[in-house]
């Protein structure tokens, strides 16, 4: 176990609505990150919180936004659910930017997120 | 655009042979190459990674074999074993500031007893 949780683990959601994906780090990990991964892709970086800022973004749109907390837990928000956004969403969690060279990146395992 | 290709959507292996799977990038700036291995309904695990100074990295049975000049990487299970069966996803990441990994699409390695 890695010790990210993400909550929920399978959701449905009708296109238009709105979602909240939750993400809880490793302890003493103060950096989150979320990835897309939709079905026979791999996981797409979506953006980066580091103590409670948006630290870089990939390549989706303003509906996608999140927040990070005081105490490093991490919320995804998608808003105008669309058919595409059905996907596994991770959450990673890492201290400060470290690029992972260790294996110090630590995955959830993600919430199933299906629109319809 | 596809940074990282991970040709092989699959590969089947006998146990005790070794697996080989295989990376390319196409992104000079990345600096760090690591391998992932995910079971379903689970994350994404870390399995061995690999400096761009580098170009062998072993940690017991699995090493990585970087070759920059060709952008490709590669890694060897040796011997393979039924419980390594799994989705590895090769990522790279660079001086971008933050740490965000850039994945292939994974191949599916399938180790039959």
């Amino acid at each position: 176990e890695t010790g990210v949780t993400q909550s929920p683990t399978h959701l449905i959601k009708t296109r238009g609505q709105q979602v909240t994906l939750r993400c809880s780090s490793q302890s003493g990990h103060n950096t989150v990150s979320w990835y897309q991964q939709a079905l026979g892709q791999g996981p797409q970086f979506i953006f980066q919180y580091y103590r409670e800022e948006e630290n870089g973004r990939g390549n989706f749109p303003p509906r996608f936004s999140g927040l990070q907390f005081p105490n490093y837990s991490s919320e995804l928000n998608v808003n105008a659910l669309e058919l595409d956004d059905s996907a596994l969403y991770l959450c990673a969690s890492s201290l400060g930017i470290d690029r992972g060279g260790g294996g110090t990146i630590y995955f959830g395992e993600g919430s199933w997120l299906t629109v319809v | 655009d596809q940074q990282v290709k991970q040709n092989s959507p699959s590969l089947s292996v006998q146990e005790g042979r070794i697996s080989i799977l295989n990376c390319d990038y196409t992104n000079s700036m990345f600096d760090y190459f690591l391998w992932y291995k995910k079971y379903p309904a689970e994350g994404p695990t870390f399995l061995i990674s690999i400096s761009s100074i580098k170009d062998k990295n072993e940690d017991g049975r699995f090493t990585v074999f970087l070759n920059k000049s060709a952008k490709h990487l590669s890694l060897h299970i040796v011997p393979s074993q039924p419980g390594d069966s799994a989705v590895y996803f090769c990522a790279a990441t660079g001086n971008s500031g933050y740490s965000t990994l850039t994945f292939g699409k994974g191949t599916m390695l399938l180790v039959s007893p």
